[in-house]
């Protein structure tokens, strides 16, 4: 399986930048997924990094570094919508086997 | 295209009693799956399904918890007897097929166990 770490909480205000940083210990490797999920409602599709470097999508980005089991989400401009929980998530290793471990969530708080 | 669905959203026993979970994947979806999110987790898997075959259960407590995906599409995951630890999310997902596909979830069961 996968252990997967991300901070419990952060705040960031409006309009500003917050970057929520997740760290792996995998014996294998089949890439990273980000997940958002507001209070109440069902975890939804941000990135999936297989590659290091950045991936852009508007106001989010997704960077991985395979060699420091690191990744963390950026995201920009943020709005009062953006206050969710940001979920990391890691395929269990082994051929053909795509199971999910996500961590614990990072829930971000955006304040006026 | 509509997407995953579940039924009740919402569901409060008392323990010991039986309760049951219905999920309908996104079409074409052949991979399913059902996780569990307690308050302030992630979600965990509890079953997965490539059709109509669990091909990964081993996180599912097989003594009071079963699942069924009949027919390869909708699927059912039950609790018999339901214990207070019980409470929780009971989240639907489904993707394209097994890999590294992006995953849709439902909207999820809330299930409270007084």
């Amino acid at each position: 399986g996968q252990n997967i770490d991300q901070p419990t909480e952060m705040t960031a205000t409006e309009g500003a930048i917050v970057q929520i940083n997740c760290t792996y210990q995998t014996s294998g490797f089949n890439g990273l997924f980000w997940y958002q999920q507001h209070a109440g409602e069902a975890p939804t599709f941000l990135s999936y990094n297989v590659l290091d470097g950045l991936e852009e999508k508007g106001r989010f980005s997704s960077f991985l570094s395979r060699s420091k089991g690191y990744s963390y989400l950026l995201l920009k401009e943020l709005q009062m919508k953006d206050s969710a929980s940001y979920l990391c998530a890691a395929p269990n290793s082994g051929a053909g086997s795509y199971q999910l471990t996500f961590g614990k969530g990072t829930k971000l708080s955006v304040i006026p | 295209e509509a997407g995953v669905v579940q039924s009740p959203r919402y569901k409060i026993i008392e323990k010991k009693q039986p309760v049951a979970f219905w999920c309908n994947p996104i079409s074409g979806h052949n991979t399913l799956y059902w996780y569990l999110q307690n308050l302030g987790q992630g979600p965990e898997l509890l079953i997965r399904y490539e059709n109509e075959e669990a091909v990964d259960d081993s996180q599912l407590p097989k003594d009071r918890f079963s699942a069924e995906r009949l027919k390869g599409v909708d699927s059912t995951l039950k609790i018999q007897p339901a214990e207070l630890g019980d409470s929780a999310v009971y989240l639907c997902a489904s993707s394209l097929d097994a890999g590294p596909y992006e995953q849709y979830f439902g909207p999820g069961t809330r299930l409270t166990v007084t």
